[in-house]
C-alpha cells in the first residue's frame, strides 16, 4: 500500500458520459499530480494541485477539469466521454510543490474503459 | 519540448542474465529518476540520480546518470523472474514536472 488511494479501481461507461475519478494523498503530502496512461502515449502528465491551488497543467483535454478539497483530496471530472479516454489513469502525490526531485507517491490507478 | 526514449522498449531474457536499460534525451535535466511498475500497480520510485555521472546502487540494480545530465542507464545483474515488470525513466523538466519515457517492458523467464 503505497498511501495513495484511488477509487474506482475500474470503470466501464458508455461515449458521451460523464464520470468522476477520485484521490486521496499520502498522509503528509500537498501535492497531488493527475497522469494518463495509455499504450501508445505512455504516461502523460495532466495537472497538478498543490494544497488546494492549481499549480501546473498538462496535456488535458478542456473536456477535463479536476480540483483539490480543503482535506487534501482531489476528484478529475472526465465529461463527453470519447472512446479514445480509455486509459488507466494515475494519482500520484509528494509532499512539495514545486521540487520533483523527491519523486511520487503513486497510487494504483483507476482503470477507464468507455464503449 | 523535453522527451525521453527509452531502449529497448521489449526486453525477454532468461534467469541469471546480465542487462542494461537506457533512458536518453536531448535535453538536460536536472535529476532522473527510475520506476518500476507491475501490472495493476502505480510506478514506484526506485532511485533518483542528480549529480552528473553519479552511480547509485540498489542490489543488483545499478543506475547512472551521464555525464552532461541528458542520459541514464539501468543495469541489472543476474536477473531473477521477481524483477520482470515496466521499468520507467523519468526526467525532471524545466517546468519542474516529471517527465516519463515510454517504458521498457522487462520479462525474466525461469
Amino acid at each position: 500500500d503505497s498511501g495513495v488511494t484511488q477509487t474506482p479501481k475500474h470503470l466501464i461507461t458508455a461515449t458521451g458520459q460523464r464520470v468522476t475519478l477520485r484521490c486521496s494523498p499520502r498522509s503528509g503530502d500537498l501535492s497531488v499530480y493527475w497522469y494518463q496512461q495509455s499504450l501508445d502515449q505512455g504516461l502523460q502528465f495532466l495537472i497538478q494541485y498543490y494544497n488546494g491551488e492549481e499549480r501546473a497543467k498538462g496535456n488535458i483535454l478542456e473536456r477535463f477539469s479536476a480540483q483539490q478539497f480543503p482535506d487534501l483530496h482531489s476528484e478529475l471530472n472526465l465529461s463527453s466521454l470519447e472512446l479514445g479516454d480509455s486509459a488507466l489513469y494515475f494519482c500520484a502525490s509528494s509532499h512539495y510543490g514545486g521540487d520533483s526531485n523527491y519523486g511520487y507517491t503513486f497510487g494504483s490507478g483507476t482503470r477507464l474503459t468507455v464503449v | 519540448t523535453q522527451l525521453l526514449e527509452q531502449s529497448p522498449q521489449f526486453l525477454s531474457i532468461q534467469e541469471g542474465e546480465n542487462l542494461t536499460v537506457y533512458c536518453n534525451s536531448s535535453s538536460v535535466f536536472s535529476s532522473l529518476q527510475w520506476y518500476r511498475q507491475e501490472p495493476g500497480e502505480g510506478p514506484v520510485l526506485l532511485v533518483t540520480v542528480v549529480t552528473g555521472g553519479e552511480v547509485k546502487k540498489l542490489k543488483r540494480l545499478t543506475f547512472q546518470f551521464g555525464d552532461a545530465r541528458k542520459d541514464s542507464s539501468l543495469h541489472i545483474t543476474a536477473a531473477q523472474p521477481g524483477d520482470t515488470g515496466l521499468y520507467l525513466c523519468a526526467g525532471v523538466s524545466n517546468t519542474g514536472k516529471l517527465i516519463f519515457g515510454q517504458g521498457t517492458t522487462l520479462q525474466v523467464k525461469p
